[in-house]
């Protein structure tokens, strides 16, 4: 069964950082893109960051551009998405999602999400 | 950077069919992907590239795409399929490369 368990939220000051990890079973963890999505209390979804199988090329959306950093193990099938410079309006569900298309460089479309991790950055 | 526009709401009596519209420029052009998401739930695809179903999504759900509307159909509406449905875009020419509608929730009545 393909699963994705997204870890490392919480709690967090303006100005802090956190690193948020997603860890994927049942699939060849290298052969698909990942994105991570967000979701803000009461609002849609937000599309963040993608980076492909091998880890390049990145892309980030223009809100947090700058402030994060998403990368991939491989060898541990495990996303991570390095956020600093934290903001109150970056506090959302993120949820990390698989690409639908296998050995795509670009994936258009997201068929597996996981369950999310809260963050929450407060003052 | 390109936008995709969702109604708030959709209210079907159970038994009815229920159409949920995105509207974007020239969407009919792109690629549209929907998501079904339930309270306290993550998303889940239930239909991509237009008109695809994923395995395991009913036959009640269908999907179109042309001109500037694309639409998201779902056939014989039962209470299970209340929930909020977000569609979604790849447009290379935007900023932010991956687009979400503002979401619609389907209320059955």
């Amino acid at each position: 069964e393909v699963q994705l368990l997204e870890s490392g939220g919480g709690l967090v000051q303006p100005g802090g950082s956190l690193r948020l990890s997603c860890a994927a079973s049942g699939f060849t963890f290298n052969n698909y893109a990942m994105s991570w999505v967000r979701q803000a209390p009461g609002k849609g979804l937000e599309w963040v960051s993608f980076i492909s199988g091998s880890g390049r090329p990145t892309y980030y959306a223009d809100s947090v551009k700058g402030r994060f950093t998403l990368s991939r193990d491989n060898s541990k099938k495990t996303l991570y998405l390095q956020m600093n410079s934290l903001r109150a309006e970056d506090t959302a569900v993120y949820y990390c999602a698989k690409g639908w298309e296998e050995m795509a460089t670009i994936s258009r479309v997201f068929d597996i999400w996981g369950q999310g991790t809260m963050v929450t950055v407060f003052s | 950077s390109y936008v995709l526009t969702q109604p708030p709401s959709v209210s079907v009596a159970p038994g009815e069919t229920a159409r949920i519209t995105c509207g974007g420029n020239n969407i009919g052009s792109k690629s549209v992907h929907w998501y079904q998401q339930k309270p306290g739930q993550a998303p889940v695809l239930v239909i991509y590239y237009d008109s695809d179903r994923p395995s395991g999504i009913p036959e009640r759900f269908s999907g179109s795409n042309s001109g500037n509307t694309a639409t998201l159909t779902i056939s014989r509406v039962e209470a299970g399929d209340e929930a909020g449905y977000y569609c979604q875009v790849w447009e290379d020419r935007s900023s932010d490369l991956w687009v979400f509608g503002g979401g619609t929730k389907l209320t059955v009545l």
